[in-house]
């Protein structure tokens, strides 16, 4: 089975702080997402990469960046956390190239902001 | 640019019964794909059913069936049988065939009662 890991499932940070969530796939996709989730305004793409080094900017990249320096690994950094970056935060893969791909979800990184 | 509704933010089914859960969307696309994906509580999201835009033969998959409509741009989930584990939050998403990104209608809260 595919295997999407959140390093954290909640987390409480102070404003300002940086913050990093961390994602790990075991079965070698290129795509690896970062969304967003929020009552009312379902999953927002905040960044995917394509490929090792390689990032794209989603809907709402504004407050976030990200890293992937291996293939299998793929972070999201807020920088300087604010209440607003309260939320769910989902890491997702898939394998790459054609569309129609499953794409496989972590369990969820719950991230308050005090 | 492309758009997906759900419509029904809510609904509820008694167990063993059959319900429905409406998608439509909006493409001037040719080649694309639909899915159904679930998160039930638990908060890890998985694919339920897919189905490629050029296939006419509607996507099955066990209790899951889907009612692909291409020129009424519709896609609604069917679940037969339900059960109390269908509990979940519903999304259907679209993307196109030459693009790496999904874009989520908002979800709907299905409930299923004993």
């Amino acid at each position: 089975d595919v295997k999407v890991t959140q390093s954290s499932r909640y987390l409480v940070k102070r404003t300002g702080e940086k913050v990093f969530l961390e994602c790990v796939q075991d079965m070698d996709h290129e795509n690896m997402f970062w969304y967003r989730q929020d009552p009312g305004l379902g999953l927002r793409l905040i960044y995917f990469s394509y490929d090792v080094k390689m990032k794209e900017k989603g809907d709402i990249p504004e407050g976030y960046s990200v890293s992937r320096e291996k293939k299998e690994r793929f972070s999201l950094i807020l920088e300087s956390a604010s209440t607003n970056q309260t939320s769910m935060y989902l890491c997702a893969s898939s394998f790459p190239g054609a569309s129609g791909n499953t794409i496989y979800f972590g369990e969820g990184s719950w991230l308050t902001v005090v | 640019a492309q758009t997906v509704t759900q419509s029904q933010p809510e609904m509820s089914v008694q167990e063993a019964e059959t319900v429905t859960l409406s998608c439509t969307y909006d493409t001037s696309e040719n080649n694309y794909y639909l899915f159904w994906y679930k998160q039930p509580p638990s908060r890890q999201m998985i694919l339920v059913i897919r189905q490629e835009a050029y296939k006419q033969q509607n996507a099955t998959e066990n209790r899951f069936s889907v009612n692909f409509q291409k020129a009424a741009k519709s896609f609604s989930l069917k679940i037969s049988d339900s059960q109390l584990g269908d509990t979940a939050m519903y999304f259907c998403a679209f993307q196109a065939g030459n693009n790496r990104k999904l874009i989520w209608g908002l979800g709907t809260s299905l409930a299923v009662n004993p």
